[in-house]
């Protein structure tokens, strides 16, 4: 079946360091969903990426998606520790189902 | 302002007994989920509904059960079968359409006593 690795699981940075995760799917993908979970809270949906080679930015936020279309990654630049959270990819395995990554967990140390 | 409303934040299960959990979105949404996640841990689909009166199990849906019949309601039963329930339950709903985002509730934190 279909398999979404998510790596690294833990990451500590100095804050205002740079953070990547990064996301790899055994079968090609149609899309891809990233989210964020605060520590104590819930997902938070952030981006949809599509298009193969695609690269969307939100503020210190970059979403890559591989030209494959079997690989993505979420890289923050300068981490704040607002950045503190749980990072998911998610992937659609059918029209409505979706496989969620293990996740990374970042912690930003101030 | 639209959401999702799970109920209870916290609860607690005796042996042997089940419990319900209430999801309630106003969002006018078709789909809704369930997932459970344990501590440090991603993501897993227990079971979903795409319209009212349907659903499909997911990944694990041994020792659960759900029921949809209104739109805005998705109820999760954690049976007596369910040896390990102790888990973050998390309830999702998203808009008609292929690839939407999932909106999450703010889950159900579940012991056992």
């Amino acid at each position: 079946g279909q398999q979404v690795m998510q790596i690294p699981q833990y990451q500590h940075v100095q804050e205002g360091e740079d953070f990547t995760t990064y996301c790899n799917s055994s079968t090609t993908l149609s899309n891809i969903q990233w989210y964020k979970q605060r520590p104590g809270g819930h997902p938070v949906f952030l981006i949809q990426l599509v298009k193969s080679g695609e690269v969307k930015k939100q503020k210190r936020l970059t979403f890559q998606f591989g030209e494959a279309k079997k690989n993505s990654s979420l890289h923050i630049t300068a981490t704040q520790t607002t950045d503190v959270g749980t990072y998911f990819c998610a992937v659609p395995s059918g029209t409505y189902k979706y496989i969620f990554g293990t996740g990374t967990r970042l912690k930003v140390l101030a | 302002d639209g959401g999702i409303t799970q109920s209870p934040k916290y609860l607690f299960r005796k042996e042997g007994q089940n419990v319900t959990l209430s999801c309630e979105q106003n969002l006018n949404h078709d789909a809704m989920y369930w997932y459970r996640q344990d501590p440090g841990q991603g993501l897993r689909l227990i079971y979903y509904s795409q319209i009212v009166n349907d659903f499909q199990k997911g990944d694990i849906a041994e020792g659960y059960s759900v029921s949809r019949e209104k739109k805005e309601s998705f109820p999760l039963t954690v049976t007596s079968a369910q040896k390990n329930p102790t888990a973050f339950y998390l309830c999702a709903s998203t808009p008609t359409g292929v690839n939407q985002p999932q909106h999450f509730g703010d889950g159900t934190r579940l012991s056992i006593l």
